[in-house]
């Protein structure tokens, strides 16, 4: 079955630092790419998208991600964090036109 | 202002008791779902619909159903609630072929 795999359920980073989170999938077949972000109480934000071309894709908020095809990975970065980044992270895969499949998300807390 | 809007945000409700989940947005697109949002296990969708009187099953149907016969409504009906049915519901819409899901706010549902 098509899955997605996020290693990290809970970071604690302190400002400043560098971020990183993990997600693989499991599909051989074309993917379109997706990290959510929701904030305390709110409802889901695209950060940022992949459907095709540079597989380092920019999104909101100085966040970024790498397609890596061969490991079947799109990984979630950025160089410093902000106690703003506070929040619950999710990556999702898009098979095919109707389904939408998400990890089980990371949450990130960024103390000052 | 693009939104999709779900009522109510918050609600308590008892074991038995039909209760209606609505889904409203303003975009004109054609493709909308219901996702559940559990602690560790993500989003998980219940129904989606690719267009009006076109609904279909999702990962997790059981004790639900849904309704399309408008293209900018989507409700989820609970016909006979129960308590693990508790958690967070979010409607979302998609326009055609760009894949990005927009979310409402959420309805965080309690059955006792």
């Amino acid at each position: 079955a098509q899955s997605v795999s996020q290693h990290n359920h809970h970071v604690i980073l302190s400002e400043a630092a560098s971020l990183e989170l993990g997600c693989n999938y499991s599909y051989g077949g074309t993917v379109n790419l997706f990290w959510y972000v929701q904030y305390p109480g709110q409802h889901l934000q695209l950060l940022l998208k992949y459907f095709s071309g540079d597989p380092l894709v920019k999104g909101i908020k100085g966040f970024e991600a790498e397609f890596i095809k061969s490991k079947f990975s799109f990984n979630l970065r950025k160089p410093s964090v902000q106690w703003s980044d506070t929040a619950e992270y999710f990556c999702a895969v898009n098979t095919g036109y109707n389904k939408l499949i998400f990890g089980a998300g990371t949450r990130l807390a960024v103390h000052p | 202002e693009a939104q999709v809007t779900q009522n109510p945000r918050y609600l308590i409700t008892v074991t038995g008791k039909k209760l209606t989940v609505t889904c409203s947005q303003n975009m004109n697109h054609e493709y909308m779902s219901w996702y559940r949002q559990d602690p560790g296990l993500g989003l998980r969708q219940i129904y989606y619909s690719m267009n009006v009187e076109v609904t279909d099953k999702g990962d997790v149907p059981e004790g639900y159903k849904v309704s399309r016969k408008e293209k900018r409504n989507f409700p989820l009906i609970l016909e006979s609630p129960s308590p693990n049915q508790t958690s967070l519901y979010f409607c979302a819409s998609r326009g055609s072929n760009t894949g990005e899901l927009f979310f409402g706010e959420g309805s965080r549902l309690t059955v006792l």
